[in-house]
């Protein structure tokens, strides 16, 4: 298997811009995690789904970031608008289960300026 | 509110000099402690699950041991190469991981 996939690898835009972010899980895992890392904060959780439905959103710091999982093999995290603080690195994860390992993928580093 | 702290925050060793890292939590049920390593520009890597107390589990220069309110990483004769961020995550109440903020770990040759 190839991983967990995650597009694209770096994103640079302005404030107020949309972004989005994509992950491809690792074939036949039924949990998905959007996770953020920064220095100041390490690596926090942002939402996480179970057979393609949002589980647990209650780390998504605004609306203004939104996630969806149209299907098992596709995620997306959108953030509309952008925000310099929103600078981070931004990783998607898969696991088979609750209470299992989870498989990170490269990350996608955003900066907003 | 559960909690998962680690210590040292920076660790810089010489080759060959064996020491521990520590990962302490506070969330009562353990359903897991999970140890990772990330090195600069890449996503964490998965190295074990522990989940009860006594439990050892080793790869290679390290061993991961469990305790009911700490797990450490043991890192015997380390190399440059194990340079890297050790990360210690622990199963929240919602089953998700909860990260610690991980140990620097610099091994000099």
């Amino acid at each position: 298997d190839a991983g967990v996939i995650q597009s694209p690898r770096h994103e640079v835009t302005e404030m107020g811009q949309e972004v989005t972010l994509r992950c491809k899980p690792i074939s036949g895992h039924d949990y998905l995690f959007w996770y953020r890392q920064t220095m100041m904060r390490g690596l926090e959780l942002l939402i996480y789904f179970n057979n393609n439905v949002p589980i647990d959103d209650s780390g998504m710091p605004e609306d203004r970031f939104s996630a969806k999982m149209p299907n098992a093999s596709f995620s997306t995290l959108k953030i509309q608008p952008s925000e310099p603080r929103d600078s981070a690195v931004y990783f998607c994860a898969s696991s088979f289960g609750v209470g299992y390992e989870q498989y990170f993928g490269p990350g996608t580093r955003l900066t907003v300026t | 509110e559960d909690q998962v702290t680690q210590s040292p925050e920076a660790l810089r060793l010489q080759e060959g000099e064996s020491s521990s890292l520590n990962c302490s939590y506070t969330v009562s049920g353990l359903r897991g402690l999970f140890w990772y390593r990330q090195d600069p520009g890449k996503g964490p890597e998965f190295l074990f699950t522990l989940y009860s107390a006594g439990e050892e589990k080793e790869k290679e220069r390290l061993k991961a041991t469990l305790t009911k309110k700490e797990s450490f990483l043991h890192i015997t004769a380390p190399k440059p190469e194990d340079s890297a961020t050790y990360l210690c995550a622990e199963t929240g109440s919602q089953g998700n991981l909860i990260f610690g903020k991980g140990t620097k770990l610099s091994v000099k040759p």
